[in-house]
């Protein structure tokens, strides 16, 4: 059975605080995406990535950088958090030769 | 990628098929039908996609009109544990990494 593992699911993290949000799949999948979920505005893609140590740029990737040293994991960060990063974050794989995306259980993260 | 109109809400009695409509009259010639559903408070989950032809598999089946303007989503045996919001995707079939695109989808409630 396919697996995408987030490290948390809720997070509490402080204003100012750097913030890493881990994503591991097991389906020795190239692709791995970074979303985050906000009522209302549906998924936002914040940044993906087709191989180890390559890196994209989504729609919204001010605030947020990641890391892929392994093809298995994909590391979002939050370089200084913020209360409008408060939000619902959703890591997802793929592979270039199937169609579907996986997703893994997602971490709430609350900036205070 | 093709826009898709949805159905806000749905509700069907447990046991029963639930069928979820999805248009999408402005589909061109090389996109997919895909459909995700997602859980409240869990990652979306893929369902089923298809280009032309019906698709059945452990989940669902799809069925789509032969003019491709239009889809329907069938769970032959809902369950509560179906209730979820369901997203119906059109796009072109993975050509690297690409994001996905959630609409509003519909809100399906199995009721006892």
């Amino acid at each position: 059975d396919v697996k995408v593992t987030q490290s948390s699911r809720y997070l509490v993290k402080r204003t100012g605080e750097k913030v890493f949000l881990e994503c591991v799949q097991d389906m020795d999948h190239e692709n791995m995406f970074w979303y985050r979920q906000d009522p209302g505005l549906g998924l936002r893609l914040i940044y993906f990535s087709y191989d180890v140590k390559m890196k994209e740029k989504g729609d919204i990737p001010e605030g947020y950088s990641v890391s892929r040293e392994k093809k298995e994991r994909f590391s979002l960060i939050l370089e200084s958090a913020s209360t409008n990063q408060t939000s619902m974050y959703l890591c997802a794989s793929s592979s270039p030769t199937i169609y579907e995306q996986y997703f893994g259980p997602g971490t709430r993260l609350t900036v205070t | 990628d093709a826009k898709t109109t949805q159905p806000t809400s749905m509700d069907c009695a447990e046991g029963r098929a639930a069928n979820l409509p999805c248009n999408h009259s402005t589909i061109s010639g090389n996109e997919y039908v895909y459909w995700y559903r997602q859980i409240h408070s869990q990652g979306p989950q893929y369902i089923i996609h298809g280009l032309k032809n019906n698709e059945t598999n452990e989940m669902a089946s799809l069925i789509i009109t032969e003019d491709r303007k239009s889809s329907t989503l069938i769970l032959p045996h809902a369950t509560l544990r179906d209730t979820a919001v369901y997203y119906c995707i059109v796009r072109v079939a993975n050509q690297g990494a690409q994001k996905l695109v959630f609409g509003q989808g519909t809100r399906l409630t199995i009721n006892p």
